[in-house]
């Protein structure tokens, strides 16, 4: 399996920005980089994906490392919204519509 | 447009019943992937519909099963229910197979007793 390391937890207070971070150093070429996120009581949540460059989308930015071994997904602004369980995800040509979860990230946003 | 629907969005059945779920992607989405969440093992991958056709499939038994009609819903199929299979069922649309956004149900939680 695609195989990305996540930290379990991290914490945030409201209106600070928050960087999260991703580990794939065996990621393959055409492998894509895509984040979902889980609030409580509902099913996952499309964020952001991106392949070398950085990218950018009304939730979110996406910043790939040069040497694409790792990536930090970045709110610009937390609100207390955001809580949730964030999941980095790699997504390879044979993967189809497969996404692979790890553990992801809990993410507290203080108010 | 409205988003991906499940039904029924709660289920108790009892141990060796068989359970049928079922999913409305979004409108214009061909592909349709099911998962079930549980808090041991995370979300999982069941398998994927596109175009009628069974594209994916995760490492589950037999008993789990699915299809996907004409105008892309689909239904999941659980025989001999066992007290594990008590999850969160969750399915995603999408408009293809391949590398695109998902976009996930509210899922439906079955509880066997």
């Amino acid at each position: 399996d695609a195989k990305t390391t996540q930290p379990n937890s991290m914490e945030s207070n409201e209106e600070e920005p928050v960087h999260l971070p991703c580990n794939h150093s065996t990621i393959s070429g055409t492998d894509y980089i895509h984040w979902y996120r889980q609030l409580p009581s509902q099913g996952p949540e499309y964020v952001i994906h991106g392949l070398t460059s950085n990218v950018n989308n009304r939730m979110a930015s996406l910043a790939i490392a040069e040497d694409r071994k790792s990536s930090t997904l970045i709110l610009h602004r937390a609100t207390l919204r955001d809580a949730a369980v964030y999941y980095c995800i790699r997504r390879g040509e044979t993967s189809g519509s497969r996404l692979t979860f790890g553990e992801g990230t809990q993410l507290t946003v203080n108010p | 447009k409205a988003g991906v629907t499940q039904t029924p969005r709660y289920l108790i059945k009892t141990r060796g019943q068989q359970v049928t779920l079922s999913c409305s992607p979004i409108s214009g989405h061909r592909s349709v992937s099911w998962y079930q969440q549980t808090p041991g093992q995370g979300l999982q991958f069941l398998f994927e519909y596109f175009s009628e056709t069974q594209r994916n499939k995760g490492n589950f038994p037999g008993r789990f099963s699915g299809r996907q009609f004409s105008n892309s819903r689909s239904e999941m199929n659980v025989s001999t229910l066992e007290l594990g299979d008590s999850a969160l069922y969750l399915c995603a649309s999408s408009w293809g197979t391949g590398s695109y956004e998902q976009y996930f149900g509210p899922g439906t939680r079955l509880t066997v007793t």
